[in-house]
């Protein structure tokens, strides 16, 4: 079985340019999560979808991140314009409903310069 | 603000000794989660524990979920260097929801 799938695995950019990650779960996961682990911290949930619909995003700033999963299959995670706190793997996450366990793919490690 | 507390922050210990990682929290949980994360990779699920006083064993690895389900520990025996990782508790809410503690960096030597 494959798992949680991320692109790109790194990307440098520098402060108030936009970036958009990208990933695709597990078949048949219908809960995707976004996850922002900075470094020395544990993974920090930034977003929960259930199917193509959101079920959280408290702690999404909304005003500069942003995130969908079209047909409720792959998701983006975009973040327009970057800043320096920004810097952080950017994890994804994938489980079945209802159930406990989460998959989580390799990260997106993003630099803010 | 992390809610799980984890000690220590940093762990390094030779081939062979035994560790101990501890996971505290004020709060409860429907049950608690332990992750090992290597560099470069996420999180791997090792063990879930959700009844208050519950021990799982997972070869050298022992986990005990208190009695109050609101702390738990991580005891390896004779650790190995394939050991070395981070190792993350997380505990779970009502809703499935996470939340992550900032983790134990364990080293084992050679």
């Amino acid at each position: 079985e494959a798992g949680v799938a991320q692109s790109p695995r790194y990307k440098i950019i520098e402060k108030r340019q936009s970036v958009a990650f990208w990933c695709n779960p597990i078949s048949g996961h219908a809960t995707l999560y976004w996850y922002q682990q900075i470094l020395g911290q544990g993974p920090k949930l930034l977003i929960q979808f259930q199917n193509n619909g959101v079920v959280d995003d408290s702690q999404l700033p909304k005003d500069r991140f942003s995130a969908e999963r079209l047909k409720g299959v792959d998701s983006t995670l975009k973040i327009q314009p970057a800043k320096l706190e920004d810097s952080a793997v950017y994890l994804c996450a994938s489980s079945l409903t209802g159930y406990r366990e989460q998959f989580f793919g390799p990260g997106t490690r993003l630099t803010v310069l | 603000t992390q809610l799980l507390e984890q000690s220590p922050q940093f762990l390094s210990i030779q081939e062979g000794e035994n560790l101990t990682v501890y996971c505290n929290s004020s709060s409860v949980f429907s049950s608690l989660q332990w992750y090992r994360q290597e560099p470069g990779e996420g999180p791997v699920l090792l063990v879930t524990v959700v009844t208050g006083g519950e021990v799982k064993k997972l070869k050298r690895l022992t986990f005990q979920f208190g009695d109050a389900r609101k702390d738990s520990s991580l005891h390896i025996t004779a650790a190995q260097p394939g050991d070395t990782g981070l190792y993350l508790c997380a505990g779970e809410s009502d809703d499935y929801k996470l939340s992550f503690g900032a983790g134990t960096t364990v080293t084992v030597r050679a």
